[in-house]
């Protein structure tokens, strides 16, 4: 079955730094990933979408990409702001026949004044 | 969030108590997901739906039940609600095709 691994650590990051998140995977070959920001005690919300035959891609702040090769997408936020802090959620096709997405557990973002 | 609504927002209830957590939309997708988080397990799938007369188990549905009573409206279910049933509970939709998922507020059950 599909096996999506993100740093279970905290990320602290000094603000104006750029923060690389990482998520990997094992057993498949997705057609496309995703990445969801997560609030405490709310609801995901998508951020951006990546196909396989994309190696990146970009929306304001963030870009994410994506090397099917290493099974890898690095999510990237440039100029970090406070308001970033968040956890993130990398997520994937569930694959083997089953639908829907398989998210990963998340890594949670400090961005530090 | 306002496209994905949830009620109730919190419930506190007691074991072996029949709980119903209700889900609507106004985004107009077919697909309709419950999903349950757990400190350090993440989102786990309980039930699934594709359309009104489609639904499907997810990797943890025991214990639940799901009706969609239209394409706007799927409710979960707690038929007998056991303390480790104590999570956060969020109700999806979902775009076909890439299936991009769109969450609401959630609702943070408690069983005592």
């Amino acid at each position: 079955s599909q096996k999506i691994e993100q740093n279970s650590e905290a990320l602290n990051i000094q603000e104006g730094k750029t923060a690389t998140l990482t998520c990997n995977y094992t057993n498949y070959s997705p057609a496309y990933l995703q990445w969801y920001r997560q609030d405490p005690g709310r609801g995901p919300v998508f951020l951006l979408l990546i196909r396989e035959n994309e190696k990146e891609k970009r929306k304001e702040r963030l870009k994410v990409t994506f090397d099917t090769t290493l099974k890898q997408s690095l999510f990237h936020i440039t100029a970090s702001q406070p308001a970033d802090s968040a956890t993130y959620l990398c997520a994937l096709e569930s694959g083997g026949g089953a639908d829907g997405l398989t998210f990963g557990k998340g890594t949670h973002l400090i961005i530090q004044p | 969030d306002a496209d994905v609504t949830q009620t109730p927002r919190n419930r506190i209830t007691k074991t072996g108590k029949r709980i119903m957590l209700e889900c609507s939309q106004t985004k107009g997708h077919d697909r309709m997901y419950w999903y349950r988080q757990d400190p350090g397990l993440g989102l786990r799938l309980i039930y699934y739906s594709f359309d009104v007369k489609d639904i499907n188990k997810g990797e943890i549905s025991d214990g639940y039940s799901v009706s969609r009573q239209a394409q706007a409206k799927f409710s979960l279910s707690l038929e007998s609600a056991i303390p480790n049933q104590t999570a956060l509970y969020f109700c999806a939709t979902g775009l076909a095709g890439t299936d991009t998922q769109y969450f609401g507020p959630g609702t943070r059950l408690t069983v005592l």
